[in-house]
């Protein structure tokens, strides 16, 4: 398996510009997280899904910031407008289903964000 | 609530040193244990993990035992090489969610 992919690796964008990063879990895992990672902050959880539905979103930090999961293979973090402010890589991570025995978390390369 | 606690980096070590890094926990039921690290450039990766008590995962040299009396995951490896510089991140599983909760990560600098 080619692990959990995201895309774009890196982005650089003006402030007020929308942003769309993109995430395709490991096929057959049915939990799927995004983290934002900063010095200042260290590692956040923002938001996960469990089998498409959002079961968990107390780490988005305000309106701006959206994610979806119409389907098993695909997520998508959207921010808009953008702000210098949420500069970061932001992982997506999945993990199998419970009845596998695993609760390990397969993390992506990351999207390495910056907002100017 | 579950939470983790790890020492605060960064620990520069020479090559060939002993290297302990402590993380306690604090849980209820019995939560699996893991750690993690993150090189330079690249997300978290599994390190290793312990599912139960007195439990002991091990990898690359790395061993780290789950221990309930003292709470504790501490990392270990008796002999560092300056490839293992990198981040290290302990976690929590949770009985009840696909959460884990991480600590704040540690970060290990091997010299030659």
């Amino acid at each position: 398996d080619a692990g959990v992919i995201q895309s774009p690796r890196h982005e650089v964008t003006e402030m007020g510009q929308e942003v769309t990063l993109r995430c395709k879990p490991i096929s057959g895992h049915n939990s799927l997280f995004w983290y934002r990672q900063t010095m200042m902050r260290g590692l956040e959880l923002l938001i996960y899904f469990n089998n498409n539905v959002p079961i968990d979103d107390s780490g988005m930090p305000e309106d701006r910031f959206s994610a979806k999961m119409p389907n098993a293979s695909f997520s998508t973090l959207k921010i808009q407008p953008s702000e210098p402010r949420d500069s970061a890589v932001y992982f997506c991570a999945s993990n199998p289903p419970r009845t596998s025995g695993e609760e390990t978390q397969y993390f992506g390369p990351g999207t390495r964000l910056l907002v100017l | 609530g579950n939470s983790v606690t790890q020492m605060e980096g960064p620990v520069t070590l020479s090559e060939e040193a002993f290297l302990t890094i402590n993380c306690t926990y604090t849980a209820t039921g019995y939560p699996s244990l893991f750690w993690y690290v993150q090189y330079p450039g690249e997300g978290l990766q599994l390190l290793l993990k312990a599912t139960k008590a007195d439990d002991k995962g091990s990898n690359k040299g790395f061993e780290a035992t789950y221990r309930k009396e003292t709470t504790s995951f501490h990392l270990e490896k008796g002999s560092v090489q300056v490839s293992d510089s990198a981040v290290y991140f302990c976690a929590l599983g949770s009985d009840s969610s696909y959460k884990l909760i991480f600590g704040s990560g540690t970060r290990l600098l091997v010299r030659p």
